[in-house]
């Protein structure tokens, strides 16, 4: 089975800093990885992915993520806060790019701090 | 891009009647699509999965007599929510994937039982 499972159901960081959130995951499989955003009341959005191409992946709004073998782990960074980047993301895992279901982790809540 | 279409946003309704949520991909067949429930300040449970023709499969514990999925063409897929109780009032998101699409989510759908 697969899993991930996110370290901070909230961070707060202030606007222009630097931007963690973590994600380690655990799979009997190479893993899809996923990161998603979500506003209030709407769905998801895709903000990269990992498919066993290259290790550090660039995403949209300026988001990043490195996948770390050795330590199971997806975290996303930004290297500069924005207001705009205020909102819930999402760390998925799939077997399968593309069609196969995906197992969130639950959530972190990032704020940012005028 | 490809777009996932989730209709309606937002929905009341009485204790006792019956809903109905629509889910279509609008430039793409979506051969596989996956209904979520995501309570308040939570992750998302991955409630069922349906392909196009065939009978949805069920997580376990999610009823499938009370949330009805049919997916009976290769863009849209329904969710019905029978004999609806308060317990039931969550918000609703679909996702589609197919033809090599990354999965793309609906904006979910608001569901609230009075």
């Amino acid at each position: 089975a697969q899993s991930v499972t996110q370290l901070g159901s909230h961070v707060s960081v202030s606007e222009g800093a630097l931007v963690l959130l973590r994600c380690n995951y655990s799979s009997s499989v190479p893993p899809y990885l996923f990161w998603y955003v979500q506003y209030p009341n709407q769905g998801l959005q895709l903000l990269l992915k990992y498919t066993s191409a290259a290790t550090l992946v660039k995403g949209i709004n300026g988001f990043e993520a490195e996948f770390k073998k050795s330590e199971t782990s997806f975290h996303l960074t930004k290297p500069s806060a924005h207001m705009s980047d205020a909102a819930e993301y999402f760390c998925a895992v799939s077997d399968n790019f593309g069609n196969e279901k995906l197992t969130f982790g639950t959530g972190t809540r990032l704020t940012i701090i005028p | 891009g490809a777009v996932v279409s989730q209709h309606p946003s937002r929905v009341i309704c009485k204790s006792g009647t019956s809903v109905k949520i629509e889910c279509r991909s609008l430039d793409f067949q979506a051969t596989t699509m996956f209904w979520y429930r995501q309570f308040p300040k939570q992750s998302l449970m991955l409630m069922a999965t349906s392909n196009e023709g065939s009978k949805a499969t069920y997580e376990q514990g999610v009823e499938k007599d009370k949330f009805l999925i049919n997916h009976a063409s290769l863009t849209l897929s329904t969710l019905t929510v029978t004999s609806a109780h308060p317990e039931d009032s969550s918000f609703y998101i679909c996702s589609a994937g197919g033809q090599g699409e990354p999965l793309h989510f609906g904006n979910g759908t608001r569901l609230t039982v009075t």
